[in-house]
């Protein structure tokens, strides 16, 4: 069975720093791509960062370029976002997600993890 | 950048009732276009993919049309599992980035 499961959520100050963690089971973690997928509570989805199944490329939404990088550790088959600047923005449910074949959908996602940015 | 407009944005319908959802696509998106179901507390399923196949699990009562900028979500026999929200979702080809409709609730009427 495949599993997603999101840790390192939770309270940070404007301007604080982060890393969110995927641990992942129930399939071989290192022939997916992986991306990161959040949603401010009670509003829709937005996706964060894709990476490729070697780490070699890595894409993100212009919101968090700069600020957010995505990484991956196939040894350990697991998956982080290191998210840095932080805004009230940014308060939402963070998802990890792992992507079809084709990098096209997301086929299978973890439960989520909440990050609230505030003073 | 690719714009999906979901419609409507609620969908007030009964049990045994037909659905019917849009997702327009601001540019074509060929058929690379996939629909999801999200409950409360939940994370998004994966429904249909490429506009029309049904993902692994899913009845067949779920079913996707349509094609370059149109593109319908039909249910056609709901069930009281299936009121959520309902996103689609696509892949622009180059740098690879991804965008969702703005979700259309199904609620019981």
């Amino acid at each position: 069975e495949v599993q997603l499961v999101e840790s390192g959520g939770g309270l940070v100050q404007p301007g604080g720093s982060l890393r969110l963690s995927c641990a992942a089971s129930g399939f071989t973690f290192s022939s997916c791509w992986m991306s990161w997928v959040r949603q401010v509570p009670g509003t829709g989805l937005e996706w964060l960062a894709y990476i490729k199944q070697d780490g070699s490329e890595k894409y993100y939404v212009d919101s968090v370029k700069g600020r957010f990088t995505i990484s991956r550790d196939n040894a350990k088959n697991s998956l982080f976002l290191e998210m840095n600047s932080l805004r009230a923005e940014d308060t939402a449910v963070y998802y990890c997600a792992r992507g079809d074949y084709w990098a096209r959908y997301f086929e299978s996602w973890g439960q989520g993890t909440l990050v609230t940015v505030s003073s | 950048e690719i714009v999906l407009t979901q419609s409507p944005a609620t969908l007030s319908l009964s049990p045994g009732e037909r659905a019917t959802l849009s997702c327009r696509a601001s540019q074509s998106v060929t058929n690379y276009l996939a629909w999801y179901q999200q409950k409360p507390g939940q994370a998004p399923r994966l429904l249909i993919y490429d506009a029309s196949n049904r993902a692994t699990g899913i009845p067949a009562r779920f079913s996707g049309s349509g094609s370059g900028t149109d593109f319908t979500l039909t249910i056609s026999s709901l069930e009281p599992e299936d009121f959520a929200v309902y996103y689609c979702q696509q892949r622009s080809n180059w740098p690879p980035t991804y965008t969702f409709g703005q979700g259309t609730k199904l609620e019981i009427k």
